[in-house]
């Protein structure tokens, strides 16, 4: 059975950092691109960041780059989410996503199979 | 961006009621484009990738169509555990941008 648990979410003031992980189990981690969609009630939902099953190729939204990085340490079967410089608009749920193509090597056609439960992330003063 | 447009947002329907969503992408994305499923307090689900792909374990009662820059996501009867938001994505490229979603609600 899939399973991809988050963890390292909760309340931080504007400006600060905080690390998310994910840890998966039930696939071959290293064989699969990974990524990071967030969720907020009024955004709804929207694509963070993504990385290649070999980190060979890293894409990032707009709204983040520069301020986050995504990574990935395929012996212990983890996902990160560094997120530096947080803003209140960063406030959201945090889902860690497999992508559904085994060693994909291009972004093109990428679809997000399975989802963590999410991890909630509040910035706030 | 590659924005992506979904209607309608929301949409009350019977069971056993024949339903289609569509979503229009602002620029073509070929078949990269891919339809969830959410549900209040959980993660989206995939149901079709690929414009046309059932998932696995998906019933067969969903189905995609549609290339270019218009597609459709078709539930041809409804049961009760169909009732949720569903939303498209594009993947054609980055940032791969998803519709506003739509609300499928018992009538």
């Amino acid at each position: 059975e899939v399973q991809l648990v988050e963890s390292g979410g909760g309340l931080v003031q504007p400006g600060r950092s905080l690390r998310l992980s994910c840890a998966v189990s039930g696939f071959t981690f290293d064989n699969y691109a990974m990524h990071w969609v967030r969720q907020t009630p009024g955004k709804g939902l929207e694509w963070v960041a993504s990385i290649t099953w070999n980190s060979g190729a890293i894409g990032y939204a707009a709204s983040v780059k520069g301020r986050f990085t995504i990574s990935r340490d395929n012996g212990k079967s983890s996902l990160y989410l560094q997120m530096n410089s947080l803003r209140l608009e960063d406030t959201a749920t945090y889902y860690c996503v497999k992508d559904g193509g085994e060693k994909r090597i291009s972004g093109r056609g990428y679809y997000f199979d399975f989802w963590g439960q999410g991890t909630l992330v509040t910035v706030s003063s | 961006d590659i924005q992506m447009t979904q209607s309608p947002s929301s949409l009350s329907s019977s069971i056993g009621d024949r339903v289609t969503i569509t979503c229009r992408a602002s620029q073509s994305i070929n078949t990269n484009l891919n339809w969830y499923q959410q549900k209040p307090g959980k993660a989206p689900k995939l149901l079709i990738y690929g414009a046309s792909t059932l998932q696995s374990g998906v019933p067969s009662e969903f189905s995609g169509g549609g290339s270019g820059t218009d597609f459709t996501l078709t539930i041809s009867s409804l049961q009760p555990d169909d009732f949720a938001t569903y939303y498209c994505q594009q993947s054609y490229s980055i940032p791969y941008t998803f519709g506003q979603g739509t609300k499928l609600e018992i009538k």
